[in-house]
């Protein structure tokens, strides 16, 4: 069975602090996805980014960067800078290959709060 | 509209009320999915639905009725809910393809129950 970890249940840093976000999975499958969302206070789950198992680069897009790591299966995400408008729950979540469709296995999610 | 809307945002209903939930998706996707997200567990699937198709029921209580009429909508119908399933209950689109995988799930804003 597919289990996501999120170690870390809540973070709070000082605006303009970076703020780097666990994620380990584990999974038989040799092909697969992973991906991190945010959750503002809203409610709505915002994509962020997807990732290929088969792509190990690490990615940065704005502020945000992530480090995936095949050999620990940790997919981290960090946030350089942060602004209090980033102040959300994040999830990181596996995806498994169904006939039904993506079936997405969620970690329990990372409050982080910025502080002004 | 853009992206995926959902209906109401919030929801107070007693035991044995019967209420529905609904979902539109404007994406032009041909998967959609119910989660409940709750104070205390992970992000759980509920059902989804391929092509119109029921294609997964994950152990859901039958007090919890899922209907999809075209790819676009989605409702959950709710009778003699208990108030244990209070929760966030978010609704996902996704387009299936041949690698099911791959495929990035888009949210909507949920909607919030609360079961008196």
């Amino acid at each position: 069975a597919q289990k996501v970890t999120q170690a870390q249940t809540e973070i709070s840093v000082v605006e303009k602090e970076d703020v780097t976000l666990d994620c380990v999975y584990e999974t038989r499958d040799t092909t697969y996805y992973l991906f991190w969302y945010k959750q503002p206070p809203s409610g709505e789950l915002v994509f962020l980014i997807r990732r290929n198992s088969f792509d190990e680069q690490n990615e940065i897009s704005g502020r945000y960067s992530w480090n995936f790591q095949k050999s620990t299966s940790s997919f981290n995400f960090t946030i350089t800078a942060s602004q209090v408008v980033d102040s959300a729950v994040y999830f990181c979540a596996l995806s498994e290959a169904t006939a039904a469709g993506n079936k997405l296995t969620f970690g329990g999610g990372t409050r982080v709060l910025v502080k002004p | 509209e853009t992206g995926v809307t959902q209906t109401p945002r919030h929801l107070v209903m007693g035991m044995t009320n019967k209420k529905s939930l609904k979902c539109e998706q404007h994406l032009g996707h041909n998967a959609m999915y119910w989660y409940k997200q709750s104070a205390k567990k992970p992000l759980e699937l509920m059902f989804v639905y391929n092509f119109k198709e029921q294609t997964e029921n994950n152990s859901v209580p039958s007090r919890f009725s899922p209907e999809c009429p075209n790819s676009s909508h989605l409702f959950l119908h709710l009778h003699t809910l208990q108030p244990e399933d209070s929760a966030l209950y978010l609704c996902a689109s996704s387009q299936v393809g041949r690698d099911t995988f791959q495929e990035t799930q888009y949210f909507g804003p949920g909607t919030r129950l609360l079961v008196l």
